[in-house]
């Protein structure tokens, strides 16, 4: 059965902290990964990974995926309070299969 | 606005009754998405519509249907609601036949209260 795993499932740090989130992945006829932010609304969209190995970044988050491991990690350098949210990986076949997310707690 | 439109963003209705939640495209996009998110539940994929065809179909209960139409809006069919189902169901949208780089664009999400 697919899957689509994040860790940790929550995650409280201070501001100006880095933080790592981590999301593996068992789909089959894998395309690409995706990361999306979720505060109070709809998902918006982080970042689309296709190919091994090639970091994406925008401003203080980047990503980079592993196909070979099967997994990805969001970066988040320099945290905000404003990062506090919901940060959903998907992994993307003939649908796009969500994992549970991990809330990220940023505190002043 | 992400350019996909869901109406309407709330309803509140009965257990046994039957809803409709609609949904717009962005423009250009062939394919829509329905998925359903529960409280402390992520997101779970219901069914794929590309071009007024079923493409994929995920945890979707045989009470619940789809549709696209040809001007490319689609409809979510809820019947016989049960207290459950009381959820936040969002519309996505994406285009194939372009570049996908801006990957998944989400509507704001139709909340659905069942009483």
């Amino acid at each position: 059965e697919d899957k689509v795993v994040q860790s940790p499932l929550s995650l409280v740090v201070h501001e100006g902290d880095t933080v790592t989130l981590n999301c593996s992945y068992e789909v089959t006829n894998f395309r690409s990964l995706l990361w999306y932010k979720q505060e109070k609304k709809a998902p918006t969209f982080l970042f689309m990974l296709t190919s091994s190995g090639i970091e994406k970044k925008s401003g203080r988050l980047s990503s980079i995926l592993d196909k070979k491991e099967l997994f990805s990690i969001l970066n988040i350098t320099a945290t905000q309070t404003g990062d506090s949210a919901v940060y959903l990986c998907a992994a993307e076949n003939n649908d796009m299969r969500f994992g549970a997310g991990t809330r990220l707690t940023v505190k002043p | 606005d992400s350019g996909v439109t869901q109406t309407p963003k709330h309803l509140i209705t009965a257990t046994g009754q039957r809803v409709t939640l609609r949904c717009s495209p962005r423009s250009g996009d062939l394919s829509v998405y329905w998925y359903q998110q529960s409280l402390d539940q992520g997101l779970q994929f219901l069914i794929q519509y590309y071009n007024g065809e079923e493409r994929a179909k995920g945890n979707i209960l045989e009470r619940f249907s789809a549709q696209q139409f040809p001007d490319l809006h689609s409809e979510l069919n809820l019947s016989s609601l049960e207290l459950g189902d009381s959820a936040l169901y969002f519309c996505a949208s994406s285009a194939f036949h372009r570049g996908r780089e801006d990957g998944y664009t989400f509507g704001s999400g139709t909340r659905l209260t069942v009483v």
